[in-house]
């Protein structure tokens, strides 16, 4: 499978601790999005990188989420001092940036329990 | 601001029936709309896009300014067609999706 990878699948952690997600982009997508998605609702977009440039970052993203795409490639999203809200699915999406809006490749995404 | 709502969370047809997934958007400008698909175990991924203007599966949707609507119509549903879908808009020339809540589409046999 060439698509979007995510790691880990699942984490469980207990509130307080920091978590680190990675996310392997389509090797010849410039684009790289992170959505955060709860039970009964759509995913909510957080961020986005144009290779290793964070353009956008949603309000949702609070002091304690930073994300980077060092080098234009993968990305990690890392969450300190987790809370119980931040229990959610954590999707990353790849696209190429041409002439037109092209579709967004999403990944399996990572699955996080705050207990 | 930008709004997709998808009024129906659950939705169940028999297989041969018409399907119609609902969705309506709010914004100001140009939009872009979509419809996404997650099939039970497997990642989400794109069904179509109105600008394509293509059938995807059997599935058309129109986008209709006037109405802010994006609606997905299937016109004979088959059990493979069972799965969550969502609508999600963008502004032109962009790509940050702006997604519904979901509708989860059954098909009964």
């Amino acid at each position: 499978d060439t698509g979007v990878s995510q790691d880990p699948r699942h984490k469980i952690t207990k509130r307080g601790q920091n978590v680190t997600f990675r996310c392997d982009p389509i090797s010849e997508h410039n684009r790289l999005y992170w959505y955060r998605q709860t039970l009964g609702q759509g995913p909510e977009f957080l961020t986005y990188f144009q290779n290793e440039a964070q353009l956008e970052k949603s309000r949702l993203l609070s002091d304690r989420f930073s994300a980077e795409r060092p080098k234009g490639s993968f990305s990690t999203l890392e969450i300190q001092r987790t809370e119980q809200g931040d229990s959610a699915m954590y999707l990353c999406a790849s696209s190429l940036v041409t002439g037109d809006n092209s579709p967004l490749h999403f990944g399996n995404g990572t699955r996080l329990t705050v207990t | 601001a930008q709004r997709v709502t998808q009024p129906e969370k659950l939705l169940s047809v028999f297989k041969g029936a018409p399907v119609e997934l609902k969705c309506n958007y709010s914004y100001s400008g140009s939009p872009e709309l979509f419809w996404y698909v997650q099939y039970s175990r497997q990642r989400l991924q794109l069904l179509l896009r109105h600008i394509s203007r293509e059938s995807i599966k059997g599935f058309t949707a129109d986008l209709n300014k006037g109405e802010t609507s994006f609606h997905l119509k299937k016109p004979f549903a088959q059990e493979e067609d069972s799965a969550m879908y969502y609508c999600a808009l963008s502004r032109q020339g962009a790509q940050k999706l702006v997604f519904g809540q979901g509708t989860r589409l059954t098909i009964n046999p």
